[in-house]
């Protein structure tokens, strides 16, 4: 069975640019997380989807950051405009059903290193 | 207001066995507890998770205390592969939220 796939693996851009990052998850997975993993810290969850509704996006940076999932299946998560502090490793991850549910397992993606300048 | 704390490194000889501990004082009763490791430049893994009976799996076994305010992780025999950030995550079933705790740098001398 196919993990979490991510994409790009590492992205290097100026501050002001922008970026955005790819996810496909596990076939037949119906919820989608994004993370955001700052150096030495653990993973803080930006965004949640359940299928192509949003479940709970309390803690994305809505004037710079954006996600959608197609379809309910890949998703993408933008940044516009990158800021030095957004520096930090962009995890994906999916489940069945939803962690929030109590027993689910979450399958995470390797991660995009994304490094502002 | 951290939902979960646990120590920031722990060290473990090869063979031995480990004892992750974490708590979480502000657990109610419908709250699971998840652990998640996570390998240099990896993305986390799941380990185990359980409610309020100890669980076991061929990873790890998750023992939970009888007020359910803490939990401890252990590994039976640690091998060098082990080595990860050990994560303890309390999923709030009735705030509809789940917080990863800062995790264990846990390191295995050979």
């Amino acid at each position: 069975e196919a993990g979490v796939a991510q994409s790009p693996r590492y992205k290097i851009i100026e501050k002001r640019q922008s970026v955005a990052f790819w996810c496909n998850p596990i076939s037949g997975h119906a919820t989608l997380y994004w993370y955001q993993q700052i150096l030495g810290q653990g993973p803080k969850l930006l965004i949640q989807f359940q299928n192509n509704g949003v479940v709970d996006d309390s803690q994305l940076p809505k004037d710079r950051f954006s996600a959608e999932r197609l379809k309910g299946v890949d998703s993408t998560l933008k940044i516009q405009p990158a800021k030095l502090e957004d520096s930090a490793v962009y995890l994906c991850a999916s489940s069945l059903g939803s962690i929030l549910a109590g027993g689910e397992t979450q399958y995470f993606g390797p991660g995009t290193r994304l490094l502002v300048l | 207001d951290a939902k979960t704390t646990q120590p920031n490194s722990m060290e473990s000889n090869e063979e031995e066995p480990v004892h992750l501990p974490c708590n979480h004082s502000t657990i109610s009763g419908t709250d699971y507890i998840h652990w998640y490791r996570q390998l240099p430049s990896q993305g986390p893994e799941y380990v185990i998770h359980g409610l309020t009976s100890n669980v076991n799996n061929r990873m790890a076994s998750l023992a939970i205390a009888e007020d359910r305010k803490s939990s401890t992780l252990i590994l039976h025999r640690a091998t060098l592969r082990d080595a990860a950030v050990y994560y303890c995550i309390l999923v709030l079933y009735n705030f509809n939220k789940f917080y990863f705790g800062s995790g264990t740098k846990l390191n295995v001398k050979p």
